[in-house]
């Protein structure tokens, strides 16, 4: 069936040096793709999304770029923050009901 | 209003029980979702109501049942549950039938004894 990758599972940086996670879907006809940030005990909060139209998008200290030729979109978080720390998921959807997530990526930034 | 709500935040259950999880939204979503998420996971979808109709994973088994009385209100009822349904249920919903940014609920630790 279709499946969402994600690298790697665990991640940990030096404060204030840079995070990147991937993924990669196996769906081509995803077409909306999330970023989702769960702290302990905590719901999923969406952080930053990027549709099949566009090819990067930042927002402050966060940027996702996608690839659709070959079906991978990355999460870059530069200057990382104590607070960062947390699992990141990424999602694809390609239908109002075919979602599907990464199986995450814990971040963790070391003071 | 710019939460969605999930009622209760705790629920133990015997496998003869039957219950029910809560979730509303005032947000004027259309789509509303369940998902399940056991720890160290990813949410998992469950099912999915757009403009008030189901879409059904169809391997979800049947011990878990769905309503939507109306556009703001989403329930799931649990009857002869197992063990291993232990989990985190999540609600969320979004603006659009699937393509748009999703809120998530607290969601109902559920656990099954």
């Amino acid at each position: 069936g279709e499946n969402v990758e994600q690298h790697p599972s665990t991640l940990s940086v030096q404060e204030g040096d840079s995070a990147v996670i991937k993924c990669t879907y196996s769906d081509s006809a995803s077409n909306y793709f999330p970023w989702y940030k769960q702290e302990l005990g905590k719901r999923p909060q969406l952080i930053i999304d990027i549709r099949s139209n566009v090819g990067e998008k930042k927002d402050q200290r966060i940027a996702v770029t996608l690839n659709k030729t070959a079906k991978h979109f990355s999460l870059h978080i530069t200057e990382t923050q104590p607070e960062d720390s947390a699992v990141y998921f990424c999602a694809a959807h390609s239908s109002a009901s075919k979602i599907i997530f990464g199986s995450g990526t814990r971040l963790s930034i070391r003071p | 209003d710019t939460e969605v709500t999930q009622t209760p935040k705790h629920l133990v259950m015997g496998m003869t029980n039957k219950k029910s999880l809560k979730c509303e939204q005032h947000m004027g979503h259309r789509a509303m979702y369940w998902y399940k998420q056991k720890a160290k996971k990813p949410p998992e979808l469950m099912f999915v109501y757009s403009y008030e109709k189901l879409s059904i994973n169809e391997s979800v088994p049947s011990r878990f049942s769905p309503e939507c009385p109306n556009s703001s209100l989403l329930n799931l009822h649990l009857h002869a549950l197992q063990p291993e349904d232990s989990a985190l249920y999540l609600c969320a919903s979004s603006p659009g039938q699937g393509m748009s940014e999703q809120y998530f609920g607290p969601g109902t630790r559920l656990t099954v004894t």
